[in-house]
């Protein structure tokens, strides 16, 4: 029972367009959602994240939005450059984030110069 | 910072042997997770300590698995006797404290192969 969905395995851009990664859950519990980018060879690391609470949270090229009510997130890159290239886990945890982090599988982005 | 270290980084072990991973967290989290993350997989919860405690092992499969963390510092997680099944990237993480979703620092991660 997959309870995080990216259902995207991969995407290609073109360097300075938007990149969009799509999210879903299941589990209406989950109240605090956050995105990992992921290049080859190291751990996860921490991008953005957004509590339910909010719709919307932006960090310079990097914005999350949120839908409720369709239990689905996005990350948009905006322009998208060449170091974007890597794997991208969207994660939730219920409790505001004290619970345990549930990942999908991730989209593997590709920016093209 | 230094940040999280893991080793080894690659192993490779025939099915039916024992194998143990190594984590040390950043200096001053109390909070450490291993993960399993098969190919093509997102990382997987195994076990979270809060310094030397368990806080939550309900997905660490008990009966081959075992992972302990001693002086609430390093922490080890080893594998008895191994299955084809189990090959993976095992992650270590830490955070600052429990609780904070987004502050959960990954080291590198040991992939292990089983033949």
């Amino acid at each position: 029972d997959q309870q995080v969905k990216q259902n995207s395995p991969s995407l290609s851009v073109q360097e300075g367009r938007i990149s969009i990664l799509n999210c879903d859950y299941t589990n209406s519990m989950f109240d605090y959602f956050l995105w990992y980018k992921k290049y080859p060879a190291e751990g996860p690391t921490f991008l953005i994240s957004i509590s339910s609470i909010k719709d919307k949270n932006e960090d310079g090229r990097f914005t999350v939005f949120l839908n409720k009510s369709a239990k689905h997130l996005s990350l948009h890159i905006v322009p998208s450059q060449p170091g974007d290239s890597a794997v991208y886990f969207c994660a939730a945890s219920a409790q505001g984030g004290s619970e345990k982090l549930v990942f999908g599988k991730g989209t593997k982005l590709t920016v093209n110069p | 910072e230094a940040g999280v270290a893991q080793s080894p980084r690659y192993k490779i072990i025939e099915k039916r042997q024992s194998v143990a991973f190594w984590c040390n967290p950043i200096s001053g989290h109390a909070t450490l997770y291993w993960y399993q993350q098969i190919l093509g997989q997102g990382p997987k919860l195994l076990i979270q300590f809060q310094n030397n405690g368990v806080v939550d092992d309900s997905q660490l499969p008990k009966d081959r698995f075992s992972a302990e963390r001693l002086k609430g510092v390093d922490s080890t997680l080893k594998i008895q006797p191994a299955k084809l099944e189990d090959s993976a990237v095992y992650l270590c993480a830490s955070s600052l404290e429990r609780g904070l979703a987004h502050g959960q620092f990954f080291g590198p991660g040991t992939r292990l192969t089983v033949l």
